[in-house]
């Protein structure tokens, strides 16, 4: 069964900080591959997304992500984290042709930015 | 851009009411999904539905049931609510098979 990790639950960065949070996911294949972002009291947003190609992602808000077979992580990233950036952020694969349907999340990484 | 709209963004219901989350997507996707979000426990998938009439059960379906009279609209239904309900449900929507899901802004229910 697939499954997702995202083994940091809190991270706090000083603002203007790089950023790496990471995600490693158990699938038998390549999945599709996702980092959703969550602003309190709010729904997902989709910042990126992983079909095939090139394995170093862009997205929006300033983030990239890449994937590591080898690993089998989708780490996130962002070379300077700006005070709005402060969320939880959400891993998620989807199973190429299977029949479920559904994504799978990981538990979440609250990311606190310091002034 | 795709819209998930949810119809309330708080409800407060008694232990016992019939409670109905209310969800429409505005971009003809085929999947829709019902969610519940919990601190520690992420998300966890309810129901979903890959075509009007059709539904699945998710991970967690007790105590839930859904509806899916129009394509466009998802429902999610609490028969009897109780105060271990209370949580907050996201609802998406996705074009095709495990790909990207858009999500509404989320219904943050209290059962008291």
């Amino acid at each position: 069964a697939q499954s997702v990790t995202q083994p940091d639950i809190h991270i706090t960065v000083s603002e203007g900080a790089s950023l790496e949070l990471r995600c490693n996911y158990s699938y038998g294949a390549t999945p599709y591959l996702f980092w959703y972002v969550q602003s309190p009291g709010q729904g997902l947003q989709l910042l990126l997304k992983y079909f095939s190609g090139d394995t170093l992602v862009q997205g929006i808000k300033g983030f990239e992500a890449e994937f590591k077979r080898s690993q089998s992580s989708f780490n996130l990233r962002k070379p300077s984290v700006h005070w709005s950036d402060a969320a939880e952020y959400f891993c998620a694969v989807g199973a190429r042709g299977g029949s479920q349907g559904n994504l799978i999340f990981g538990k979440g990484t609250k990311l606190s930015v310091k002034p | 851009d795709v819209k998930v709209t949810q119809s309330s963004r708080y409800l407060v219901k008694r232990t016992g009411e019939k409670v109905f989350l209310e969800c429409v997507q505005d971009m003809d996707h085929e999947n829709m999904f019902w969610y519940r979000q919990d601190p520690g426990l992420g998300l966890r998938l309810i129901y979903f539905s890959y075509d009007v009439k059709m539904k699945e059960k998710g991970d967690i379906p007790e105590g839930y049931s859904v509806s899916r009279e129009k394509k466009e609209r998802f429902s999610l239904i609490l028969e009897s609510a109780s105060t271990n309900q209370t949580s907050m449900y996201l609802c998406a929507s996705s074009r095709t098979m495990n790909t990207e899901a858009f999500f509404g802004q989320g219904t943050r229910l209290t059962v008291v």
